[in-house]
C-alpha cells in the first residue's frame, strides 16, 4: 500500500482564502516532501522537511511534521487561481533507494 | 523543468510493438527514475538508476526493461506493448538517493504520454 496518503482527495476553496492538505504514512521516515503537479505538467518540488524537523516556511506555504502521529500538512495561505493544481506529498525512508507518492489533493481555487 | 527532456512527448502504439522512451538530463545528476501514473494509483515508480550501467526494479517493473549507457541519458524499454501500460510515464533525476538522511530533492522531466491500442 502507499507509505503516503493525501487527505482529502480533492479541495475547492475561494480566491484568498487558506488550503490545508494533509498526509499520514505508516513507517519511520528520514524526510517528507510535497511537490506540485499542474494538470499535463510534470511534478514540482516545492518543500522538503526533515524527520528532526517540526516545521517549514517558504514564502506562503507552511509544513508541519509530527513524527509521533505519522503525519504531515500542508498550508497555503492566501490562495490564488495559480495554486490550481494537485498536490502530493513524498516520504523517504531510511536506506530505502525509492521516493513513495502519495495519491494527491487535487485543489481548486475559485475565483 | 530543470534540463530534463522526454522523447517521444506523445506516442501511440499497437498491442505487442516495442516501444523506447528517452529521458536527457543536462544537470550531470547521479540518479534517474522512470515512472508511471495512473488515475487511482498515482506515482509508481518503475526503474531507476544509480550510475552508469547500474539499474534497479522499482515496485511495477514487469514488462519494463532500462539502459543507461550515459550518465545523462535513461531509456525504458516495453518489449511488447499491452494496454496495461497506457500511462504516462515521467522521467526525474537527482543528485543524491532517496535513502539518505540529506536526501535531494527529485526533478521530473515533462512527461511521455503512451496509448496503447
Amino acid at each position: 500500500s502507499q507509505q503516503g496518503e493525501e487527505d482529502p482527495q480533492a479541495l475547492s476553496i475561494q480566491e484568498g482564502e487558506n488550503a490545508t492538505m494533509n498526509c499520514s504514512y505508516k513507517t519511520s521516515i528520514n524526510n517528507l516532501q510535497w511537490y506540485r503537479q499542474n494538470s499535463g505538467r510534470g511534478l514540482v518540488h516545492l518543500i522538503l522537511i526533515r524527520s528532526n524537523e517540526r516545521e517549514k516556511h517558504s514564502g506562503r506555504l507552511r509544513v508541519t511534521l509530527d513524527t509521533s502521529k505519522k503525519s504531515s500538512s500542508l498550508l497555503i495561505t492566501a490562495s490564488r487561481a495559480a495554486d490550481t493544481a494537485s498536490y502530493f506529498c513524498a516520504t523517504s525512508r531510511p536506506g530505502a533507494q525509492k521516493l513513495v507518492f502519495g495519491q494527491g489533493t487535487r485543489l481548486t481555487i475559485n475565483p | 523543468d530543470a534540463g530534463i527532456t522526454q522523447s517521444p512527448r506523445h506516442k501511440v502504439t499497437e498491442t505487442g510493438t516495442p516501444v523506447t522512451l528517452r529521458c536527457h538530463q543536462t544537470e550531470n545528476h547521479r540518479y534517474m527514475y522512470w515512472y508511471r501514473q495512473d488515475p487511482g494509483h498515482g506515482l509508481r515508480l518503475i526503474h531507476y538508476s544509480y550510475g552508469v550501467k547500474d539499474t534497479d526494479k522499482g515496485e511495477v517493473s514487469d514488462g519494463y526493461s532500462v539502459s543507461r549507457s550515459k550518465t545523462e541519458d535513461f531509456l525504458l524499454t516495453l518489449e511488447s506493448a499491452t494496454s496495461s501500460q497506457t500511462s504516462v510515464y515521467f522521467c526525474a533525476i537527482s543528485e543524491r538517493g532517496p535513502g539518505a538522511f540529506e536526501t535531494d530533492t527529485q526533478y521530473f522531466g515533462p512527461g511521455t504520454r503512451l496509448t496503447v491500442l
